[in-house]
């Protein structure tokens, strides 16, 4: 069956860098996009970023852009994300989602189909 | 950006009970609009998918209805499992957004 495992989590400091990964499995790997959501203690869910199933394309949310990087290695079945400049609000546990584009009446439209465990991010001095 | 406007952000209800919950997009978002339930501690899963069909494996008492700005998920008949948070998401543009939940409680 599908699965999604994420790594790279833990403490770091503001100003700081980290890469997390997600790991894949039980799905043609390279057929599908894949999103990074994350979730602050206690809060809702943020979408993060999404890539591409051949890489070429990549999109962030806005709190994100120019600080966050995702790609992948379809080779490895694994989507990275870099965080780079981290803030203490980029606190939060970051899943990663398999994209699903299916087709209805009105045309294509895309869900995240399956969801990994999630890892923590702790930004703090 | 488009917000997502979820309401109510809790409700208390109790096994057997009908709940609805409504999400309203900022702008237009055609059918562009999935649901997601989280256990506590859990990844969400998702219900409802294109804002009425429903997801392979998620029980018939969940469903999904609305269009354009409007939509509704309803439990028929609510279970002890079932009481998590609820999250709508579009997907019809980027950055894609979520709305800020449903808790449900007994």
């Amino acid at each position: 069956q599908v699965q999604l495992v994420e790594s790279g989590g833990g403490v770091v400091q503001p100003g700081k860098s980290l890469r997390l990964s997600c790991v894949a499995s039980g799905f043609t790997f390279r057929h599908n996009g894949i999103h990074w959501v994350r979730q602050a203690p206690g809060k809702g869910l943020e979408w993060v970023a999404v890539i591409s199933y051949d890489g070429n394309n990549q999109y962030y949310g806005d709190s994100v852009k120019g600080r966050f990087t995702v790609s992948r290695d379809n080779s490895k079945n694994t989507v990275y994300l870099q965080m780079n400049n981290l803030r203490p609000d980029d606190t939060a546990v970051y899943y990663c989602a398999k994209d699903r584009r299916t087709t209805t009446a009105e045309g294509e439209t895309d869900y995240f189909e399956s969801w990994g465990q999630g890892t923590l991010v702790t930004v703090s001095s | 950006d488009i917000q997502m406007t979820q309401s109510p952000s809790s409700l208390s209800a109790s096994v057997g009970d009908r709940v609805t919950i409504t999400c309203r997009a900022s702008q237009y978002i055609s059918s562009h609009l999935n649901w997601y339930q989280q256990r506590p501690g859990k990844a969400p899963k998702v219900l409802i998918y294109a804002a009425s069909s429903l997801e392979n494996g998620v029980p018939s008492r969940f469903s999904g209805s609305g269009s354009g700005t409007d939509f509704t998920l309803t439990i028929a008949s609510l279970r002890p499992e079932d009481f998590a948070t609820y999250y709508c998401q579009q997907t019809y543009d980027t950055p894609l957004t979520f709305g800020g939940g449903t808790k449900v409680e007994i």
